[in-house]
């Protein structure tokens, strides 16, 4: 039973639009939340993070939402670039950002077109 | 070195054979990650160890795989008598300390078991 889920496996986006990464999850005890981006052959690359307590965090071009009480979560990037098209993966701990165990989604592939 | 480095990148075997995979992490990084991922799945945890010990094993299939950091730094995943269904990629990802898990991976070992 997925405990974090992504449910667009794929998105398309034009360059300069924004892009929205969506991310759902189901244990409540979630209580630290991040982003990660994957490029073809390469490991993943801690993009975002943030903490139950708050429910916005911004870093440059990405910024991402947490909704507790809807249990969800999104990444948007403003604006998109070319350079920005891989796989991301929304994750989530239960042990606010102490230890090792995150719990991953399946990944949404996003694709900037110039 | 510069990053996590994981060795061998790919790795073929026959079903029922023994494989090593080894991770060299970041020089000073404490905790160390092994994930695993399958075809169209996220990352899934297997252990992780802070320092020479093993801090959470609980993501590890069953008794057939086994991971080691006798010194602290090297770490070796273990897989004895390889199924079908082992096939994937190793990742794994060291951090300077447990907390934050903005971890960095490795580009991954990926198995495949014929």
């Amino acid at each position: 039973d997925q405990q974090v889920k992504q449910n667009s496996p794929s998105l398309s986006v034009q360059e300069g639009r924004i892009s929205i990464l969506n991310c759902d999850y189901t244990n409540s005890m979630f209580d630290y939340f991040l982003w990660y981006k994957k490029y073809p052959a390469e490991g993943p690359t801690f993009l975002i993070s943030i903490s139950s307590i708050k429910d916005k965090n911004e870093d440059g071009r990405f910024t991402v939402f947490l909704n507790k009480s809807a249990k969800h979560l999104s990444l948007h990037i403003v604006p998109s670039q070319p350079g920005d098209s891989a796989v991301y993966f929304c994750a989530a701990s239960e042990y606010g950002g102490s230890q090792g165990n995150l719990i991953f989604g399946k990944g949404t592939k996003l694709s900037v077109k110039p | 070195g510069a990053g996590v480095s994981q060795t061998p990148s790919n790795k073929v075997t026959e079903k029922g054979k023994y494989v090593e995979l080894r991770c060299d992490p970041i020089s000073g990084h404490t905790a160390l990650y092994w994930y695993r991922q399958s075809l169209g799945q996220g990352p899934e945890f297997l252990i992780y160890f802070q320092g020479t010990g093993a801090a959470d094993d609980s993501g590890l299939p069953n008794d057939r795989f086994f991971a080691v950091r006798p010194e602290g730094s090297v770490s070796t995943l273990k897989i004895q008598r390889t199924e079908r269904g082992d096939s994937a990629v190793y990742l794994c990802a060291s951090s300077l300390t447990v907390e934050g898990h903005s971890y960095t991976f490795g580009s991954g070992t990926r198995l495949t078991v014929v």
